[in-house]
C-alpha cells in the first residue's frame, strides 16, 4: 500500500532562513508525487508535482524539491522564507490517472520575525 | 473560472441528525474524492469516485455516504452513525492524464467545517 511520511510535525524557522521539508514514501512503482500548502480554513493549493524527467522541480512562490529514488524522498526547499509562507504543507503520492492519492499528516511551518 | 466549490462553509449538526455537504466541480473532471482532515492527522479520505453512479470507500467511510448521480456533483451525507462528525471535509477532483492536462492533479474545494452541537 502506498503511505508517505512527514516527519516533522511543527517547524519553526526565521523569516529569511532557507526551509527544508521532508517527505519520504513508498509505493510500489514510479511515484507521481505533490506537494500542497494549506492556510488555515482554506482548501489545498498545488506548489509543486514530480512525474517524470528533472528529478528536481520548481513550483510556484519560490518552492522547490528535488525527487531522490534511492531516498524514496521528496523534499521541499525554500532559500529564503517569507512571514507569509506560514502554514501546513502535505506532501501527497500517487500513481496516475485514477488512482487515489494519499496524504502525509502535514507540517505546520512557524516564521518568526 | 472552473473549480471546485464546497457549501456551506460551515454547518451545524445536531446529535443524531444527518447533514449533506455539497461538492460541485466545473473542471469536467471524471474523478472526485472527499477527505476529512482532523489536526494532527492530515487528510484521511473518506469515499472517491471515478465515474458517474459508481463511488468506493476509502479508509474511514463508516458513518458516511454518497451518491454520484451526475459527473458534477458529488455530495456526502454525515449519518447519525458517525459518532464524532466534528472535523473539516474536503472536496478533490483529479484530473487524469487523458483529459490534456499534463499529469494527475487534485483540485480542492475550499472545506466545510462541520461541529456538532
Amino acid at each position: 500500500a502506498q503511505s508517505v511520511t512527514q516527519p516533522d510535525i511543527h517547524i519553526t524557522v526565521s523569516e529569511g532562513a532557507s526551509l527544508e521539508l521532508r517527505c519520504n514514501y513508498s509505493y510500489g512503482a514510479t511515484p507521481y508525487l505533490f506537494w500542497y500548502v494549506q492556510s488555515p480554513g482554506q482548501g489545498l493549493q498545488l506548489l509543486l508535482k514530480y512525474f517524470s524527467g528533472d528529478t528536481l522541480v520548481q513550483g510556484i512562490k519560490g518552492f522547490e524539491a528535488e525527487f531522490k529514488r534511492s531516498q524514496s524522498s521528496f523534499n521541499l526547499r525554500k532559500p529564503s522564507v517569507h512571514w507569509s509562507d506560514a502554514a501546513e504543507y502535505f506532501c501527497a503520492v500517487g500513481g496516475g490517472g485514477y488512482q487515489k492519492v494519499t496524504f502525509g499528516t502535514g507540517t505546520k511551518l512557524q516564521v518568526i520575525p | 473560472d472552473g473549480g471546485i466549490t464546497q457549501s456551506p462553509k460551515y454547518l451545524f449538526r445536531k446529535e443524531g441528525q444527518n447533514v449533506t455537504l455539497s461538492c460541485e466541480q466545473n473542471l469536467n473532471h471524471d474523478a472526485m474524492y472527499w477527505y476529512r482532515q482532523d489536526p494532527g492527522q492530515g487528510l484521511r479520505l473518506i469515499y472517491y469516485s471515478q465515474i458517474v453512479n459508481d463511488f468506493q470507500k476509502g479508509d474511514i467511510a463508516e458513518g458516511y455516504s454518497v451518491s454520484r448521480e451526475k459527473k458534477e456533483s458529488f455530495p456526502l451525507t454525515v449519518t447519525s452513525a458517525q459518532k464524532n462528525p466534528t472535523a473539516f471535509y474536503l472536496c478533490a477532483s483529479i484530473s487524469p492524464p487523458g483529459q490534456g492536462i499534463l499529469n494527475t492533479e487534485a483540485f480542492f474545494g475550499q472545506g466545510t467545517r462541520l461541529t456538532v452541537v
